[in-house]
């Protein structure tokens, strides 16, 4: 099974900051997805990165995927209370379409 | 509303007991997933299912099982019940395997 290492783990900033968030992985995948899950709900798929390389924006939030394909990061440009939540990376193990997560960077943005 | 339904939301349940946790997938969607998220483990799949017939297993215990319907609904079985299958129980579908899976609320269930 191959893995997906987050950080970090916690993360609590101020309205307003900007924030980075990274998905790590020594295995190749052929594409890596990002989700946002709140308390109480299940994940919601935010953007899936094929490319390496790639950039996909999404109003205030970057993300890259890495050239190599092993790695991810999701930036967040003045951060807003409603960006609170559970940021998980995810993509398929090892071919197959079982998603593996990583166990995800908890943000918390205060007003 | 991603679509996708899960029952019950919440239950609280003793050690040793069996429960059944239900899934409908989204209209049209043939593939159902299910995940177990823990705290320290994170969401981890454990079996999925494609029109009726299993497709993949990851970490599932020999105490689970579960099945796909014609109707395409799917169920989850946990048995013979420890404190640690306490967890957050998610399903999830795809139109084809491999596709954009969309997750349901989740059941969360609590072992005394």
């Amino acid at each position: 099974t191959q893995l997906l290492e987050q950080s970090p783990q916690f993360l609590s900033i101020q309205e307003g900051e900007n924030l980075t968030v990274y998905c790590n992985s020594s295995s190749v995948f052929s594409s890596l997805q990002w989700y946002r899950q709140e308390p109480g709900e299940g994940p919601v798929l935010l953007v899936t990165v094929v490319t390496g390389g790639e950039v996909k924006k999404l109003k205030r939030l970057t993300f890259q995927f890495g050239d190599a394909r092993k790695d991810s990061s999701l930036h967040i440009t003045a951060a807003q209370p409603g960006d609170t939540g559970l940021y998980l990376c995810a993509g398929p193990d090892s071919g197959n379409t079982p998603l593996v997560f990583g166990k995800g960077t908890r943000l918390s943005v205060i007003a | 509303d991603s679509g996708v339904t899960q029952t019950p939301k919440h239950l609280i349940t003793a050690t040793g007991q069996r429960v059944t946790l239900r899934c409908s997938p989204r209209s049209g969607d043939l593939s159902v997933y299910w995940y177990q998220q823990s705290l320290d483990q994170g969401l981890q799949f454990l079996i999925h299912y494609y029109n009726g017939e299993e497709r993949a297993k990851g970490n599932i215990l020999e105490r689970f099982s579960a099945q796909q319907f014609p109707d395409l609904h799917s169920e989850l079985n946990l048995s013979s019940l420890e404190l640690g299958d306490s967890a957050l129980y998610f399903c999830a579908s795809s139109v084809v395997p491999g596709g954009t899976q969309y997750f349901g609320p989740g059941t969360r269930l609590l072992v005394l």
